[in-house]
């Protein structure tokens, strides 16, 4: 149990086109979903919170007309990176909490989507 | 605020070899600690965890010890293999909604 699916696994896209990554709770569910960043042999960097059926809360210095969150419903988070350029190239990875474990309930992460902008 | 702080890597071990990866942490209180494991190219898998003062966490002959007196949440194995090779994050977290807090990530890689 507990598995965090992400799509796509990975793309490469153009410069100035819009990529939309799916982060999907396959049997639990998210009331929360946080967004993260990874860089090259670096540790993982937190774009923003999820919550179901609000807005997302960004983190200081990232845009959040460029990265899109919608978390539509209790198992499924999308993250939009919009008009992408190359220094978006990235590995991104999203991970969730199940509302159903109880006090000290650990986030679950999908296995990442790397993207690259050319 | 919280922080977490990791030995830096990388860290190589020949098989069989004995492995310690220090981990403190900075918090008021007493937050939740995790030891999170990533493959190349992979997303993160949760290693162990313990949620409060001396409690153990381990899984697959990795242990860690949650010690209070000195903030510390040390990953440990008797006996490293190949297959272990990973990048390993030591976290914190609270309840609610709050984000787990990572370290930088250790690297181990281990060689026959």
């Amino acid at each position: 149990g507990a598995v965090v699916s992400q799509h796509p696994s990975w793309v490469i896209c153009k410069s100035g086109t819009s990529v939309k990554i799916e982060c999907r709770s396959l049997d639990f569910q998210a009331t929360t979903m946080f967004w993260y960043r990874q860089f090259p042999k670096q540790s993982l960097m937190l774009m923003a919170t999820s919550n179901e059926g609000s807005k997302a809360t960004y983190e200081q210095g990232v845009e959040k007309d460029k990265f899109l969150i919608n978390h539509a419903s209790l198992t499924l988070s999308t993250l939009t990176v919009t008009s992408a350029h190359p220094e978006d190239s990235s590995f991104y990875i999203c991970s969730a909490r199940d509302r159903g474990r109880g006090y000290h309930n650990e986030q679950f992460f999908g296995p990442g989507t790397r993207l690259t902008v050319l | 605020g919280d922080s977490v702080t990791q030995m830096e890597g990388p860290v190589t071990l020949s098989e069989e070899a004995f492995l310690t990866i220090n981990c403190t942490y900075t918090a008021t209180g007493y937050p939740s600690l995790f030891w999170y494991v990533q493959y190349p190219g992979e997303g993160l898998q949760l290693l162990l965890k313990a949620t409060k003062a001396d409690d153990k966490g381990s899984n697959k002959g990795f242990e860690a010890t949650y010690r209070k007196e000195t903030t510390s949440f040390h990953l440990e194995k008797g006996s490293v293999q190949v297959s272990d090779s990973a990048v390993y994050f030591c976290a914190l977290s609270w309840t609610g909604n709050t984000p787990l807090v990572f370290g930088k990530g250790t690297r181990l890689s281990v060689i026959a």
